[in-house]
């Protein structure tokens, strides 16, 4: 059974605090590993997709790496405005994505 | 684009009563799915449709639940009878599958609807 784990489950930032979620899985043949940003009221936000491991992909403050065994987002700098929670989630074979349960994010001021 | 369209957006009604949330997929996408969102479970896939035919409903929790594809704009998931276990985000996502079926493509990106938020009495 796929499994997807995401830690911390809530991390608070001062604004410009850099770090790091991690999003860590257990699938057998990866089709693909997503982040997905969701504010409150509203359905998940798609930001990036990795494919294979060493891949790195960057989006203004936000930066996603990918291993065979975990996925990383790095937050440089956060603004407040980056506050939610950000989803991982996986594609195997079956299609449908398999979710985190989700990081918390909240960037002070 | 107006993205994946979702309705009603909120629903409350009572337990027993018959509900129907809709949707209406990003036009040009070939797949479209079922999420439930809640807070002791997290997004859970309900069921999935290609090309308007369902593929795998295997997240479907009971014979209460029904989704259906008529045309490749419109989808509905509906619950009857409804029960107070049932209150949840149900969101619903569309994707356009790339590459040959079994193959190693078939990388695609799912959008998701801003959900109908369900609150069973």
């Amino acid at each position: 059974e796929d499994q997807v784990t995401q830690s911390p489950e809530a991390l608070r930032l001062q604004e410009g605090e850099s770090s790091s979620l991690n999003c860590s899985y257990t699938v057998s043949g990866l089709r693909g590993l997503f982040w997905y940003r969701q504010d409150p009221g509203k359905g998940p936000e798609f930001l990036f997709t990795l494919y294979s491991a060493g891949e790195e992909k960057e989006k203004e403050r936000l930066k996603a790496t990918l291993t065979k065994k975990e996925s990383f987002l790095h937050i440089t700098a956060p603004k407040p405005e980056d506050s939610a929670t950000y989803l991982c989630a996986v594609q195997t074979g079956r299609r449908a994505l398999t979710f985190g349960s989700g990081t918390r994010l909240q960037v002070q001021p | 684009d107006a993205g994946v369209i979702q309705s009603p957006r909120h629903e409350v009604t009572e337990m027993g009563q018959e509900v129907t949330l809709r949707c209406k997929p990003i036009s040009g996408h070939n797949s479209l799915f079922w999420y439930r969102q809640t807070m002791m479970r997290g997004l859970e896939l309900l069921i999935y449709f290609n090309n308007n035919v369902p593929i795998d409903d295997s997240g479907m929790p009971e014979d209460r639940f029904s989704a259906k594809m008529p045309n490749a704009s419109f989808s509905t998931l509906k619950i009857q009878p409804s029960e107070p276990r049932d209150s949840a985000v149900y969101f619903c996502a569309s994707s356009f599958r790339q590459g040959l079926a079994g193959g190693p493509g078939g990388q695609e990106t799912q959008y998701f609807g801003p959900g109908t938020r369900l609150l069973v009495l």
